[in-house]
């Protein structure tokens, strides 16, 4: 099945500076690659997905890049701030035009980030 | 907030006993998964549904159960034969754009306990 690996465990980040998560994936069919941040006792929720057929893609100070030939893809904070401290997980599943095929996600270990003000 | 409801929040377990974790989504999704995470650990997949009356097993189904009777409820028992019941438990839904996999939108979470 597919394994996810997920870097650094941990990340401590001076407001303003820039945080960056890797994370590599083993089985070539992923196609689907979404980040999730939780803040403490509280749900993931999505911050940013890409799809295989897109190399990178932005939203605000989030950015997120595929590398498919060497099956890892990263995320990308930029000006960090205060609200950006949470666990960040990323996550890789593959899509099917099967519809009782599983979409199931496999996520990485997480990364806890620390923004100091 | 809404969407999809888990419940209780809190659970304490005494060694032995099963235990039913509830999970309810009005979102219309067809998939829906159970998840455990573990402090300072990712997410681990113990049960999925693709669609009513059926489900898979995860990375780590020893010990849980589950039953998929509607399209809005996927319940997870905690047997007495998981050793380590322990966790915080997510359940999540999603559902397909075509062919493509959408967002998995999750539960705020059931801690359980065993005392």
């Amino acid at each position: 099945g597919e394994n996810v690996e997920q870097h650094p465990s941990t990340l401590s980040v001076q407001e303003g500076d820039s945080a960056v998560i890797k994370c590599t994936y083993s089985d070539s069919a992923s196609n689907y690659f979404p980040w999730y941040k939780q803040e403490l006792g509280k749900r993931p929720q999505l911050i940013i997905d890409i799809r295989s057929n897109v190399g990178e893609k932005k939203d605000q100070r989030i950015a997120v890049t595929l590398n498919k030939t060497a099956k890892h893809f990263s995320l990308h904070i930029t000006e960090t701030q205060p609200e950006d401290s949470a666990v960040y997980f990323c996550a890789a599943s593959i899509s099917s035009g099967i519809q009782a095929a599983g979409n199931k996600l496999t996520f990485g270990g997480g990364t806890r980030v620390l923004v100091k003000p | 907030d809404g969407g999809i409801t888990q419940s209780p929040k809190y659970l304490f377990r005494k060694e032995g006993q099963n235990v039913t974790l509830s999970c309810e989504q009005n979102l219309n999704h067809d998939a829906m998964y159970w998840y455990r995470q573990d402090p300072g650990q990712g997410l681990r997949l113990i049960y999925y549904s693709q669609i009513v009356n059926d489900f898979q097993k995860g990375d780590i189904a020893e010990g849980y159960s589950v039953s998929r009777e509607k399209k809005e409820s996927f319940p997870l028992t905690v047997t007495s034969a998981q050793k380590n019941p322990t966790a915080f438990y997510l359940c999540a839904s999603s559902t397909k754009s075509g062919t493509e996999n959408t967002e998995a939108f999750f539960g705020q979470g059931t801690r359980l306990t065993v005392v």
